[in-house]
């Protein structure tokens, strides 16, 4: 299944903490992406990453942050500041060579 | 930014008839248009993708079409199978992939 995983599964918060969704590869991929899926919407693009220790917003940035301190790994964390975080969350990578993009099983949110 | 319509948002089948969804998309330099499936509370794989420098792309049952000048390209289902009922999401790239707003195919027995 592309040697994506993301973690956990499902994932449930309060209001106003933050939370950090995993998601590694070990498909030797340079670039990294997370999406956000809502009911009814394409996949939006929250932040991207090229190139370990280089990272650029999406469509949708507000709210979430990411670090990319090694290749296999793009954390995602949900701040406080994002007013509306319950979503399906889906992480993604593609190599240099290629447009495909390969993803992982996704993260279910729910803050209450 | 690029922009990218998909149409329908749901479609009904009968087993063995064929199933199109078309997308448009906004940004001439787009070059890639892959196709996704979605199964329920699943990831999206890849089903068949084209480049901009190709016409029109054939896997077993499914064919992608591309019409650079109009900025519009389908994806064709033919003899649908009750396993085909899922979502289909269209993608351009330029840069980056922008999804369109995904279709529900359902294939009745």
């Amino acid at each position: 299944d592309g040697g994506i995983t993301q973690s956990p599964k499902y994932l449930f918060r309060k209001e106003g903490q933050n939370v950090t969704l995993s998601c590694e590869q070990n498909l030797n991929h340079d670039a990294m992406y997370w999406y956000r899926q809502d009911p009814g919407q394409g996949l939006r693009l929250i932040y991207y990453s090229q190139i370990v220790n280089d990272f650029q917003k999406g469509d949708i940035a507000e709210g979430y942050s990411v670090s990319r301190e090694k290749k296999e790994s793009f954390p995602l964390t949900v701040t406080s500041a994002q007013k509306n975080p319950t979503a399906f969350y889906l992480c993604a990578s593609r190599g240099t060579n290629n447009y495909e993009q390969y993803f992982g099983p996704g993260t279910r949110l729910t803050v209450t | 930014g690029e922009n990218v319509e998909q149409h329908p948002s749901t479609l009904s089948v009968q087993e063995g008839d064929s199933a199109v969804i078309k997308c448009t998309y906004s940004d001439s330099a787009s070059n890639y248009f892959p196709w996704y499936k979605q199964e329920l509370g699943k990831r999206p794989q890849l089903i068949i993708d084209i480049r901009s420098n190709v016409g029109e792309k054939k896997d077993q049952r499914i064919a992608v079409t591309l019409n650079k000048t109009a900025k519009h390209f389908s994806l064709h289902i033919t003899e649908t199978q009750p396993e085909d009922s899922a979502v289909y999401f269209c993608a351009a790239h330029y840069g980056k992939l922008t999804f369109g707003q995904g279709t529900i195919l359902t294939v009745h027995p």
